[in-house]
């Protein structure tokens, strides 16, 4: 079973500042998807960006960018110029390519992002 | 475009009670799933469906039921509620496929008094 560990429970960054989230995964598999997801005060779960492990290539969306590093199973979420928009609780997830995805994401336990004006 | 909707949004029941919670999509996805959020937990998977008539067992299938009669529908039923199923639950639906992205209802919070 593949495991996904959040060390940081809460971070704080002043605002426009840039923020770096770890996440650290376990799995006896080569090929994968991982995914950040942002849950603000109003409890939805929005896609921030994901990464396919095959793929070298740090993905990057905006303002968000990740420093996929595979051999060491670590998928850190770093966001630049922080906005008080951002803030949230984070949560990490492993998607399995094994039966297609079916089953779902392993997420970790999420960490709590606080933005300083 | 609704997506995945979920009703209700809160529930209070009593302990021994029963409820489905319900979960709807509109994107025809094949993929569905429903998970708890407990504080601290992270989301966990309870079961999942990989189309109709199909289910499976996730992490903490334990005290739940599922069923999927048609691609849009995945009710969460609670046979007999205990307190320690207090918690939020969320559904998700994804197309097939490993890299796609599963979208998220806005989740239900439940009280086991």
């Amino acid at each position: 079973a593949q495991t996904v560990t959040q060390s940081q429970p809460e971070m704080s960054v002043q605002e426009a500042e840039t923020v770096t989230l770890s996440c650290t995964y376990d799995t006896s598999e080569s090929d994968y998807y991982l995914f950040w997801y942002k849950q603000p005060p109003s409890r939805q779960m929005i896609l921030v960006i994901r990464q396919e492990a095959y793929k070298q290539q740090n993905a990057t969306e905006n303002r968000f960018s990740v420093n996929f590093q595979k051999a060491a199973k670590s998928f850190s979420l770093k966001i630049s110029d922080s906005q008080l928009g951002d803030a949230a609780m984070y949560f990490c997830a492993y998607r399995s390519v094994r039966g297609g995805g079916a089953d779902g994401l392993t997420f970790g336990k999420g960490t709590h992002l606080i933005i300083q004006p | 475009n609704a997506g995945v909707t979920q009703t209700p949004k809160f529930q209070v029941l009593k302990t021994g009670q029963s409820m489905t919670l319900q979960c709807a999509q509109d994107m025809n996805h094949e993929y569905m799933s429903w998970y708890r959020q407990d504080p601290g937990m992270g989301l966990r998977l309870i079961h999942y469906s990989v189309g109709a008539g199909i289910t499976d067992q996730g992490e903490v299938p334990n005290g739940y039921n599922v069923s999927r009669s048609t691609t849009e529908d995945f009710p969460l039923r609670l046979l007999s509620a205990a307190p320690s199923q207090t918690s939020v639950y969320f559904c998700a639906s994804s197309r097939t496929g490993s890299n796609q992205p599963q979208h998220f209802g806005d989740g239900t919070r439940l009280s086991i008094l």
